[in-house]
Order: structure tokens, then C-alpha cells, then sequence
């Protein structure tokens, strides 16, 4: 398998700040790292494909200029929840791709925006 | 229609018995079907991956592809009360970096 964490776990902010989500691989250099949201009773939602050393490319309908993604090492993938709402209130999960057929998951962000 | 459909229950047995879990998918285009096992508040575990059509044993879990039907199955045997979780279909289209198409997540709980 392949070990992924993420942090914080959990966070709660206030309506209008930036909340910033760091996904670590730790245990191989992962060129490709993906962002899911979870709502309530609810599947996983691809928000966007983080690629080391250049863009994210971002599913339809999710807005790149308030996620912010950030694959800056072959370990680190950040997002950034910029100008958060209640409606962002969610839970925030990455993975990262070892090989063919397998994605492995990290714990989970979850965030409440008040 | 969605591309993946699947049951969100949820489904309650008691302990040793035999549990199937099904999805049924539109695209035919998917060749790589995945089974996640998610903990409440936790990320998805990847239980099991098949390629294309067939069977995939593991220990008390067989999964089950049937690509003519666009039918997905998993199945466990001898249930125990720590396999109580949510249970997530996944398919994709190329395997490796290609980005997962889930179900929404069937609910289990084995009773003791």
C-alpha cells in the first residue's frame, strides 16, 4: 500500500478566511497527488488532479481561483480553501496513485466554516 | 443517468453472515473496478481491484465483475461487527493516475 497523511484533521474557521490543507506521501515520491470532497452521506467528488512541478487541472464546476492547489515536491500537496463559506464546510480528502489500479487515501481534513 | 449507481442501504446483518454488496455502472469504457472500505470519519481503504471482467478472491472477500452486465460485485463471507463500515465502488477507465468515478457508498452494519 502506500502511507498517506494529511493535517490538520480537523479545522474550524471563520466565514471569509483562507484554510490551507497539507497532503503528505509518505512513503513514496508521488508525481501525482488528487482532492476529493465529501459531503454528508455522500460519495467522493474529484476536485482536482494536483501534478508535481506544474497546474493542477480541475474538475467542471470547481472554481481554481478559490482552491488553490500547490504539488510543489514529490511528497506535498497543499490546498487552499481561500475566502471559505459555511457551504465549504466539508470533508476534504487526498490520495496519491502508487501504480496502476491503486489509489490510496489520506484520514481526511474535515473543515467547519462558521 | 449517473455513471455509477449504488445501493446507500443501509444494510444491516447479523454477525457470519454472508454479505453482497453490488454496483452497476454506465460507461463502458471503465476496465478497472476498485472496492473501498470507509471508516466513519476516515479516509476510503482500498479493500480490493479487479481488471476488466472475472473474480478476485481475498481471504473473506470476493469481488465480482461482470463487464456485459455492467454489474460490479463484493462479497463477504463469515461477516464480523469490525467490517461495519461504508462500502465504496470505484471505476476508472485507465488504471494508475486516471481519476475514479465512486459510488455513492453502501452502509453496512454486522450485528454481533
Amino acid at each position: 500500500g502506500a502511507v498517506v497523511s494529511q493535517h490538520p484533521s480537523r479545522v474550524i474557521c471563520k466565514s471569509g478566511t483562507s484554510v490551507k490543507i497539507e497532503c503528505r506521501s509518505l512513503d513514496f515520491q508521488a508525481t501525482t497527488m488528487f482532492w476529493y470532497r465529501q459531503f454528508p452521506k455522500q460519495s467522493l467528488m474529484l476536485m482536482a488532479t494536483s501534478n508535481e512541478g506544474s497546474k493542477a487541472t480541475y474538475e467542471q464546476g470547481v472554481e481554481k481561483d478559490k482552491f488553490l492547489i500547490n504539488h510543489a515536491s514529490l511528497t506535498l500537496s497543499t490546498l487552499t480553501v481561500t475566502s471559505a463559506h459555511p457551504e465549504d464546510s466539508s470533508f476534504y480528502i487526498c490520495s496519491v496513485s502508487r501504480a496502476a489500479y491503486e489509489q490510496y487515501f489520506g484520514p481526511g481534513t474535515r473543515l467547519t466554516v462558521t | 443517468q449517473k455513471e455509477v449507481e449504488q445501493d446507500p442501504g443501509p444494510l444491516s446483518v447479523p454477525e457470519g453472515a454472508i454479505v453482497s454488496l453490488n454496483c452497476t455502472y454506465s460507461n463502458s469504457a471503465f476496465q478497472y473496478f476498485m472496492w473501498y472500505r470507509q471508516y466513519s470519519r476516515k479516509g476510503p481503504e482500498l479493500l480490493m481491484y479487479t481488471y476488466s471482467s472475472g473474480n478476485k478472491e481475498d481471504g473473506r472477500f470476493t469481488a465480482q465483475v461482470d463487464k456485459s452486465s455492467k454489474y460490479i460485485s463484493l462479497f463477504i463471507r463469515d461477516s464480523q461487527p469490525s467490517d461495519s463500515a461504508t462500502y465504496l465502488c470505484a471505476m476508472s477507465a485507465q488504471g494508475g493516475s486516471e481519476k475514479l468515478v465512486f459510488g455513492k457508498g453502501t452502509k453496512l452494519t454486522v450485528n454481533p
